[in-house]
């Protein structure tokens, strides 16, 4: 199956600092990305959906400014936490749609990064 | 927004023992998913699954969905089952938006 490369897997920072994160579909060519956030326990929330070429849509009550998406690239998106705090630390998941990918069901050609676990002290 | 239930938050099991995992949901959907996340982070599909029952290998799911729930049956569990399992589900008027479910921890004992 398609394959979702997603670094770093962890990464801790110090307070103030910004931090990229990684989203890379390695065999095919993803239009459409998401950004989910995991907090310790509990489950995932999506965050915005970034679209290749455009202005990534956040959901409600994400801050677009501190969390940047950029989708510059069929093959790639990035998450950068920009001044983060240890509020945000949390485990961040990104996933990606293969429009060519065969099946009935639109999450048939749904794929997920393995995860970055994010410390900020 | 639609919100999404899982049952038991918290289960543990001895190996070789049988369990249903349940998940409700507040409103039609068009799609249901269900995955493991393994202690790693690595989440895992398990089933699609907007109605009716598939299965595979030790695994099955049952969805209904005129009565907004879906059933997940692990039989004679491994220790490798441990995790957390999710159900989701695909908000109506997205595409591959997914709204999680909150998750049963499963513990499988030797």
């Amino acid at each position: 199956g398609a394959v979702v490369s997603q670094h770093p897997s962890w990464v801790i920072c110090k307070s103030g600092t910004s931090v990229k994160i990684e989203c890379r579909s390695l065999d095919f060519q993803a239009t459409t990305m998401f950004w989910y956030r995991q907090f310790p326990k509990q489950s995932l929330m999506l965050m915005a959906t970034s679209n290749e070429g455009s202005k990534a849509t956040y959901e409600q009550g994400v801050e677009k400014d501190k969390f940047l998406i950029n989708h510059a690239s069929l093959t790639l998106s990035t998450l950068t936490v920009t001044s983060a705090h240890p509020e945000d630390s949390s485990f961040y998941i990104c996933s990606a749609r293969d429009e060519g990918a065969t099946g009935i069901y639109g999450w048939e050609k749904l794929f997920f990064g393995s995860g970055t676990q994010l410390s900020v002290l | 927004g639609i919100q999404v239930e899982q049952s038991p938050p918290d289960l543990i099991l001895q190996e070789g023992a049988n369990s249903t995992l349940r998940c409700n949901f507040s409103d039609s959907v068009n799609n249901l998913q269900w995955f493991h996340q393994n202690p790693w982070g690595q989440l895992i599909n398990l089933f699609y699954i907007p109605s009716g029952t598939k299965q595979n290998g030790r695994l099955s799911a049952t969805t209904v969905a005129t009565e907004r729930y879906s059933l997940l049956y692990i039989s004679s569990s491994q220790t490798t089952d441990s995790g957390v399992y999710f159900c989701a589900v695909e908000r109506p008027g997205t595409a591959s938006k997914l709204t999680f479910g909150t998750g049963t921890r499963l513990q499988v004992t030797l």
